[in-house]
């Protein structure tokens, strides 16, 4: 099983700053990864797929990262509606999926 | 608009079951490998099982195998997961997702149905 770990649980930044989120595979997963944004009380909503391709829809503050074992998710100027808890997915192991435990980003 | 509207959860006993049901609707269904993801209350996301487009292939995380089926009605638009013997640890809110053609990230998923297994 891919274990998939997320860094830091927690991230508290101002709006307007740079937010750096973390995901580490416990083995290469290639490029296979996905980042998802969830906020409370509704279903996860995919950004990023493929490491760093923007899915449709999603704003350019939000770029992907990385590829074997270490990926990133950055928010380049953070809105109120970006503060939520983000998730990473490897689906290398396809058709098995793999989520990380999420980070929560909250305003500082 | 793609929609998928799921439905069936409620309180069951542990050792009881439940079939969840997911209706969707705005896309060519058959077309599409489906799955179904959980959240324990506060928790993160689990992947459960996922679903070829004819029915012929299916896959689920180690925690359910042999308890829960995942099936789908292409004539009914509609995903299914048959629970049974559930357990506490099963609590959670179930939400039924596409899979992206050929990315296979989660690109639309529905509300969410809640489970809850007590006694």
């Amino acid at each position: 099983e891919i274990v998939m770990t997320q860094s830091p649980a927690t991230l508290s930044v101002s709006p307007g700053e740079r937010a750096t989120l973390s995901c580490r595979a416990s083995q290469s997963v290639s490029s296979n990864l996905a980042w998802y944004q969830q906020k409370p009380g509704q279903a996860p909503r995919l950004l990023i797929y493929g490491a760093s391709t923007r899915a449709t829809g999603i704003p350019a503050r939000f770029s992907g990262s990385g590829s074997g074992t270490e990926f990133t998710l950055t928010i380049s100027s953070l809105q109120s509606e970006d503060f939520a808890v983000y998730y990473c997915q490897q689906y290398n192991n396809w058709p098995l999926y793999t989520f990380g435990q999420g980070t929560k980003l909250e305003i500082k | 608009e793609v929609q998928l509207v799921e439905s069936g959860g409620g309180l069951v006993q542990p050792g009881g079951s439940l079939r969840l049901s997911c209706a969707a609707s705005g896309f060519t269904f058959s077309s599409y490998w489906m799955s179904w993801v959980r959240q324990a209350p506060g928790k993160g996301l689990e992947w459960v099982a996922n679903i070829k487009q004819d029915g012929s292939e299916k896959y689920y995380v180690d925690s359910v195998k042999g308890r829960f089926t995942i099936s789908r009605d292409n004539a009914k638009n509609s995903l299914y997961l048959q629970m049974n013997s559930l357990r506490a640890e099963d609590t959670a809110v179930y939400y039924c997702a596409r899979v992206a053609g050929t990315t296979r990230g989660f690109d639309y998923w529905g509300q969410g149905t809640l489970v809850t297994v007590s006694s």
